[in-house]
């Protein structure tokens, strides 16, 4: 699978829009773009993901340059229940059929 | 609460010893996979069963085995176990065949100590 490269941490305020960036400059044109959090002393939360069009669901936005080599979660309105791991995940179901999850980014909310 | 669940939440044992590992995924999901989360390697996936049968292999060990039922549970064994076995294991399911198209949906995890 293609590698992401993520920001190890972000700060951000309660209740102000929050972007964490993703770059996967190797992606390939069947790789869908995943992203999960863990919030913490939990398993891994499904957010959104996405092929080549702009997401949105009840959680977040993803937003997919035109390029496809970089994306971007969108958190529309932060809340302290949005202080997790984020992690940014490519996939395209070759090779071992399992997600491989990276070091993601720690985003922290300040009240 | 993702309708996954795994029991037992904590275990502690000793090296050598063998223990296993259970899972529920949600109802109607066929898939289910296992990860290890250690704190020195991250999440790293073990195994993935769907509908009864191993799809694929991750970074398993061979002291390690895993299976699922005809209802769908699944159990992972870890046999002989040494102190570097310690860690969070988390099991998964998804409702389809491949995870590329497919969440998944995590428990929150059995905490294994070997001492």
């Amino acid at each position: 699978d293609a590698k992401t490269t993520q920001p190890n941490s972000m700060e951000s305020n309660e209740e102000e829009p929050v972007h964490l960036p993703c770059n996967h400059s190797t992606i390939s044109g069947t790789d869908y773009i995943h992203w999960y959090r863990q919030l913490p002393s939990q398993g891994p939360e499904y957010v959104i993901h996405g092929l080549t069009s702009n997401v949105n669901n009840r959680m977040a936005s993803l937003a997919i340059a035109e390029d496809r080599k970089s994306s971007t979660l969108i958190l529309h309105r932060a809340t302290l229940r949005d202080a997790a791991v984020y992690y940014c995940i490519l996939y395209s179901g070759g090779g071992a059929d399992g997600l491989t999850f990276g070091k993601g980014t720690h985003l922290i909310i300040q009240p | 609460d993702s309708g996954v669940t795994q029991t037992p939440k904590h275990l502690i044992t000793a090296t050598g010893q063998r223990v296993t590992l259970r899972c529920s995924p949600r109802s109607g999901d066929l898939s289910v996979y296992w990860y290890q989360q250690s704190l020195d390697q991250g999440l790293q996936f073990l195994i993935h069963y769907y509908n009864g049968e191993e799809r694929a292999k991750g970074n398993i060990l061979e002291r390690f085995s895993a299976q699922q039922f005809p209802d769908l549970h699944s159990e992972l064994n870890l046999s002989s176990l040494e102190l570097g076995d310690s860690a969070l294991y988390f099991c998964a399911s998804s409702v389809g065949r491949y995870s590329y198209n497919s969440p998944l949906h995590f428990g929150n995890g059995t905490r294994l100590t070997v001492t």
